[in-house]
């Protein structure tokens, strides 16, 4: 059984903090990890898509890392901000239509 | 990336009845899935609606369930049936261009079975 795990499941940080979160997922047949920000009442929207090992994506203040070896990628989001506040999730997926997804991580930023 | 629109945004229901949802994308697609968020629980794929022929469902999911129809490259709809307060969860429909590209998500039917 596949298996995707995010860590923390929730955190609340200040306006300003730097923040980070682990998206954990299976090191064999890997094709591609995704990134998602969920607002609620809102379609998921794609951050990221990685497919290689030590890949770093970034996308204004939001970036990610990819290790695939060792199954774990990270988003880091530089300088919080209330509208950062949403659901993180991540995706795994072994080249199928199927994503695997984790629970999220649930960011609330404080003003 | 294609618009997606979901309907209704949510909705509270009575246990025993049935619910059809409503995805529409502003563009033609090739697949179209469904998927379940249950609380506390992550995203999970329910099954793949296939244009013109029968869906394709996921282990745990059924039809008699979970009834779904494509009838063209834009539209799909579920059906929760003979609802109970287990099937309480966020309904997303989701697109994509390929196997291998980005999915695309609706913004999720909210429901709440009484």
């Amino acid at each position: 059984i596949l298996n995707v795990e995010q860590s923390p499941q929730s955190l609340h940080v200040q306006e300003g903090d730097s923040t980070n979160f682990t998206c954990s997922f299976p090191s064999s047949n890997f094709y591609a990890l995704h990134w998602y920000r969920w607002e609620t009442a809102k379609s998921p929207e794609a951050l990221f898509v990685m497919t290689l090992n030590g890949d770093e994506k970034k996308k204004g203040r939001i970036s990610a890392t990819l290790n695939t070896k060792e199954g774990y990628s990270y988003l880091y989001i530089k300088g919080s901000q209330p509208e950062d506040s949403a659901t993180y999730l991540c995706a795994f997926t072994s080249g199928t239509y199927k994503y695997i997804f984790g629970t999220g991580t649930r960011l609330k930023v404080l003003a | 990336s294609a618009v997606i629109s979901q309907k209704p945004s949510r909705d509270i229901c009575q246990r025993g009845t049935s619910l059809t949802i409503q995805c529409q994308v502003d563009s033609q697609v090739t697949m179209m899935f469904w998927y379940r968020q249950q609380p506390g629980q992550s995203l999970t794929l329910i099954a793949t609606a296939n244009q013109g022929s029968e869906a394709t469902y996921e282990s745990g999911f059924v039809i008699d369930k979970f009834p779904i129809s494509r009838p063209n490259l834009t539209f799909s709809t579920l059906t929760v049936s003979n609802m109970s307060p287990e099937d309480s969860s966020i309904y997303l429909c989701s697109v994509g261009t390929g196997i291998q590209e980005t999915q695309y998500f609706g913004p999720g039917t909210r429901l709440l079975v009484l």
